[in-house]
Order: C-alpha cells, then sequence, then structure tokens
C-alpha cells in the first residue's frame, strides 16, 4: 500500500500568517492527491483535488501543488475560521491512503 | 440538498455484528462509487472500503478484509457495511463517502455526518 506522510504534524500560526503543509508519497502518485480540512467533531471537508484543482466553494487563499512523490498546501493567509486539522489523501489506486493529518493551533 | 446520512451504529461486543446504513438523496446515486471511511477516537482518517457504482468493483483495507462487506441497492438509494467479527481496534466514527468523478477513482466530495461503532465488553 502507498504511504502518505505529512509535515508537521502540529503547526502553530498567527491569523494572516501564511502556512505550508507538506505530504510525502512512498512511492509516485502523479497527481492524484486530495487535501481535507476537518473540524472537530465535524465532517472532513474537500479543499483540493487532482493536487491543484480547488474544489467549488473553497476560497482562493487555499491553494495545492506538487506531483509523483511531494505535494503541499498552502494558506495564503491564515483566517480564524481556518484553525483546523488537515489531511492529504492519495487516490491512486482503489486502495485510498491518508496522511496523519497535521493540526493547526493559533499561536 | 446533496446528503448522505449513516445509520446502524452502536455498542456491540467483541466478537459481534453490527450493519451500517448509508442513505443517499439530492443526486443520481447509482452513478456514483462510494466508501466508508472510519476514525478512532482522536485519531486520522482510515479509508475501509470501496464499492463501484454498479457493484462490479469492489476494494476493502486489509485491517478489515475477511471482516467486513460493502454492499449497495441502487433503487434503494443506499450504501451498506456489514461488520463481522468485530474487534475493540474498530470502535470509530464511520462515514460514507462519495467519489466525486463518475468515471475513475476521484475524492470524496460528499461526506455523510457519520455513525458510531464502539466494540467493548
Amino acid at each position: 500500500d502507498i504511504q502518505m506522510t505529512q509535515s508537521p504534524s502540529t503547526l502553530s500560526a498567527s491569523v494572516g500568517d501564511r502556512v505550508t503543509i507538506t505530504c510525502r508519497a512512498s512511492q509516485s502518485i502523479s497527481s492524484w492527491l486530495a487535501w481535507y480540512q476537518q473540524k472537530p467533531g465535524k465532517t472532513p471537508k474537500l479543499l483540493i483535488y487532482k493536487a491543484s484543482s480547488l474544489e467549488s466553494g473553497v476560497p482562493s487563499r487555499f491553494s495545492g501543488s506538487g506531483s509523483g512523490t511531494e505535494f503541499t498546501l498552502t494558506i495564503s493567509s491564515l483566517q480564524p475560521d481556518d484553525f483546523a486539522t488537515y489531511y492529504c489523501q492519495q487516490y491512486n489506486s482503489y486502495s485510498r491512503t491518508f496522511g496523519q493529518g497535521t493540526k493547526v493551533e493559533i499561536k | 440538498e446533496v446528503q448522505l446520512v449513516e445509520s446502524g451504529g452502536g455498542l456491540v461486543q467483541p466478537g459481534g455484528s453490527l450493519r451500517l446504513s448509508c442513505a443517499a438523496s439530492g443526486f443520481t446515486f447509482s452513478s456514483y462509487s462510494m466508501n466508508w471511511v472510519r476514525q478512532a477516537p482522536g485519531k486520522g482518517l482510515e479509508w475501509v472500503s470501496y464499492i463501484s457504482s454498479s457493484s462490479s468493483s469492489i476494494y476493502y483495507a486489509d485491517s478489515v478484509k475477511g471482516r467486513f462487506t460493502i454492499s449497495r441497492d441502487n433503487a434503494k438509494n443506499s450504501l451498506y457495511l456489514q461488520m463481522n467479527s468485530l474487534r475493540d481496534e474498530d470502535t470509530a466514527v464511520y462515514y460514507c463517502a462519495r467519489d466525486r468523478g463518475v468515471v475513475v477513482v476521484d475524492a470524496f466530495d460528499i461526506w455523510g455526518q457519520g455513525t458510531m461503532v464502539t466494540v467493548s465488553s
């Protein structure tokens, strides 16, 4: 199975900061990568699909990049609503796998 | 409104069985592949199982293979997960989730609210 590794596990940032989260795949997954946001007690929300495509309704401050084995999620200017846990997910195969998550906390 | 609503969770003893259901509405259920994803308390997301729109392709995570069975009834707009031989480590919130594309394997664009399964004696 393809393993997904996110870094960092926790990130402390302030409103207005530029934030970058990295996700690495154990083998090439082309651009078959998604990013999700999950708030405590809530359902995950799709932010980015196919590595860099913004899901409808998601603010443009979110962006994704990368291909192959290395990917990033960037929040250009962190907003109060963005404090949450973020997961990457590969869908290069039917056996989808998630990263372990990155918690974005208030500094 | 596009919606997925899970049901069937609860408390079950180790070795027991449970059947989860996911009712879909607001979209053409029969056109989309579906999945089950779970999240243990305080932990991350774990993909559990996939079923294609016509049920012709089915896949499971190694952790549940041989114990869980995914199925669907397109006439009833419903997805199911039969869980047998349950273990403590199966304790989690179980979500059903839709593949966003209708042609190929894709990201999950619609999620249900989840149903809690607790395996404990």
